[in-house]
């Protein structure tokens, strides 16, 4: 069975003060990891797949990082716009379209 | 990337009511799903709409409670049928890129009911 574990469950950071997410997973072969932002009572935005470890994918102030696992989401110098909630999930190689989320990280930026 | 319209956006409903929401993806997509989301919570599976056939509901969901249509490749309804205040969530709609590579969702129906 898929599993994802994301940490911490908040986090709250001064505008500025970069920081990591943490998404620890285990999978039968994976076949793609997400990363989603949500703001409050929204749906999740797509942000980035990432496919095999090693890989890397930059938008704006934001990285995510794979490795066999965990994937790390950093946040350079954030700003207060970037507070809500960050999803993860995996898609194993076990023929479904399902993927498994984790819980979130809930991230407050304070100006 | 395929754009995911829903509707309604939010609405507030009475307790033994029913509602149907609407989802609408910009290109036909094979895999289309309903999730529900609790305050607080992660993201709930509720079924899979399958095209021309009866969805895939998921453990502790059934199709009295949720029924789905799937009409064709762009679009689907989830109707919450007798609602009560535990029905209070955001439910969304979501859909699988050809070769399931990215999932996108819409942007959710939040629903209270009161």
């Amino acid at each position: 069975e898929d599993q994802v574990t994301q940490s911490p469950e908040a986090l709250r950071l001064q505008e500025g003060e970069s920081s990591s997410l943490n998404c620890s997973y285990t999978v039968s072969g994976l076949r793609g990891l997400f990363w989603y932002r949500q703001d409050p009572g929204k749906g999740p935005e797509f942000l980035f797949t990432l496919y095999s470890a090693g890989e890397e994918k930059e938008k704006e102030r934001l990285k995510a990082t794979l490795t066999k696992k965990e994937s790390f989401l950093h946040i350079t110098a954030p700003k207060p716009e970037d507070s809500a909630t960050y999803l993860c999930a995996v898609l194993g190689s076990g023929g479904s379209y399902i993927p498994t989320f984790g819980r979130g990280t809930s991230l407050i930026v304070h100006p | 990337s395929a754009v995911i319209s829903q509707k309604p956006s939010r609405d507030i409903c009475q307790r033994g009511t029913s509602l149907t929401i609407q989802c609408q993806v910009d290109s036909q997509v094979t895999m289309m799903f309903w999730y529900r989301q609790q305050p607080g919570q992660s993201l709930t599976l509720i079924a899979t709409a399958n095209q021309g056939s009866e969805a895939t509901y998921e453990s502790g969901f059934v199709i009295d409670k949720f029924p789905i249509s799937r009409p064709n490749l762009t679009f689907s309804t989830l109707t919450v049928s007798n609602m009560s205040p535990e029905d209070s969530s955001i439910y969304l709609c979501s859909v699988s890129s050809s070769g399931g590579n990215t999932i996108y969702f819409g942007e959710g129906s939040w629903l209270t009911v009161v």
